[in-house]
């Protein structure tokens, strides 16, 4: 068991391009989190899946993020068109949906900066 | 919305205790947290509390939970340099999305020796 993981660590970006981040959760996990961080705050609660399935999106998450987990393991969050706005870091979280579903396990971020 | 809310800076010595608060609004709220944040890293899960109980002890971990009053503390035991981080109290609820976390902004403690 190696945790959860996410790539890249670090991204940097001019604004109106587009970045994708990759989540690896924790293996069998079958729940998985976005969540985004600005400095100085919690993290705020993005969209889940269970497996496959998206189940929740935030109003946070406009139209210019999508989020997919096309087998139920790792998950990608994809950013269109970025603004200066949407500088944060990007974390993932991952639990198991039978019996544990309350511990979710963070990976440890992915930073992007849009100059 | 529901909120969560925290004091932003406790210092402490090393060797004494750290008492670390943290309110809620959601009634609802089933399950209390406390993740630890390092610099540039993520959260690392400390300990966890379900809404029937009203303490819980895990090694130099003390969480005290006062429901009717919606008010969560974490308190370290010999507080040591490598407890300085960020504190983060959350609460999931079952009437919503089952395990979304609502976060408090975090408590900074900083350890001096």
């Amino acid at each position: 068991d190696t945790g959860v993981s996410q790539n890249p660590r670090h991204k940097i970006t001019k604004r109106g391009q587009n970045v994708t981040f990759r989540c690896d959760p924790i293996s069998e996990h079958n729940r998985l989190y976005w969540y985004r961080q600005t400095l100085g705050q919690g993290p705020e609660f993005l969209t889940y899946f269970q497996n496959e399935a998206q189940l929740e999106k935030s109003r946070l998450l406009s139209d210019r993020f999508s989020a997919e987990r096309p087998k139920g393991s790792f998950s990608t969050l994809e950013i269109q068109r970025t603004e200066q706005g949407d500088s944060a870091m990007y974390l993932c979280a991952s639990s198991w949906g039978r019996d544990t579903e309350y511990e979710q396990y963070f990976g440890p971020g992915t930073r992007l900066t849009v100059t | 919305g529901e909120d969560v809310e925290q004091s932003l800076f406790l210092s402490v010595r090393e060797g004494d205790s750290s008492v670390i608060n943290c309110t809620y609004t959601d009634s609802s709220s089933t399950y209390l947290y406390w993740y630890k944040q390092e610099p540039g890293a993520g959260l690392q899960l400390l300990t966890y509390i379900f809404s029937n109980m009203d303490m819980k002890q895990d090694q130099r971990l003390t969480v005290l939970l006062n429901k009717k009053d919606k008010h969560l503390s974490l308190r370290i035991a010999d507080t040591q340099t490598g407890d300085s981080a960020i504190y983060f109290c959350a609460e999931s609820s079952i009437t919503d999305s089952w395990g979304k976390l609502q976060f408090g902004a975090g408590t900074q403690v900083v350890v001096t020796p």
